[in-house]
């Protein structure tokens, strides 16, 4: 059975410094990968998708690569800003698991003026 | 942008009694989700629906729940009577064909008294 685990669960900073979220997932044989922002109460906002041939992807201040073979993922966010702050899930379908998501805990991310 | 919306925003209601949760999936997609997630947990899956029936159920999604596109809008999510631990955030989610990239709707949450 995929789990997926997001380290660290907390993380606060202070504004524009350039952080990394890391995730893992134990079953390698993913279709792909889904970062997503959470924020208080709210729904997922999608940040970026790759796909299991892909290396990185990246959007704006966000970079994500991955390293299916190892079963890990990084989300790289630059020049944070307080904005930033929300909880940060990851999420990968499997290559056996039909199309569902499975999900990370999150990371929970403040980024302080 | 198109976007999935989720009506209520918020619904309360008795133990024993039945919910009915309704999304309305971007227009050209095909493929519709449910999700939960419990306060302070992971976002789970709860089941997937393609070409008017379901095509993947997690263990979650007992003979209690039940989803259907009653009017080829909607996509609703039925809990035939409610438990306490049903109390989450309920999330609809969909897919185009062909696509990999699941968009989520800004959630129910659902407390049951």
């Amino acid at each position: 059975k995929q789990e997926v685990t997001q380290i660290p669960a907390a993380l606060s900073v202070p504004e524009g410094e350039n952080l990394v979220l890391n995730c893992s997932f134990t079953d390698s044989a993913i279709y792909n990968l889904q970062w997503f922002r959470q924020d208080p109460g709210k729904g997922l906002t999608s940040l970026l998708l790759i796909q299991s041939s892909q290396r990185e992807q990246t959007s704006g201040r966000l970079n994500a690569s991955l390293d299916k073979s190892s079963g890990r993922s990084t989300l790289y966010i630059a020049a944070s800003q307080p904005g930033d702050s929300a909880t940060y899930l990851c999420a990968v379908i499997g290559e056996t698991s039909g199309s569902r998501l499975t999900f990370g805990e999150g990371t929970q991310l403040t980024v302080n003026p | 942008e198109p976007e999935v919306t989720q009506t209520p925003s918020h619904q309360v209601t008795q133990m024993g009694q039945e919910v009915i949760l309704r999304c309305v999936p971007i227009s050209n997609h095909l493929y519709f989700y449910w999700y939960r997630q419990i306060l302070g947990q992971k976002v789970e899956f709860l089941v997937s629906f393609y070409n008017n029936e379901i095509s993947e159920k997690s263990e979650i999604f007992d003979d209690q729940f039940s989803v259907e596109r009653p009017d080829g809008s909607n996509f609703t999510l039925k809990i035939r009577s409610t438990k306490l631990e049903d109390s989450a955030m309920y999330f609809c989610a969909t897919l185009t064909s062909g696509g990999n990239e699941q968009f989520f709707g800004p959630g129910t949450r659902l407390t049951v008294l």
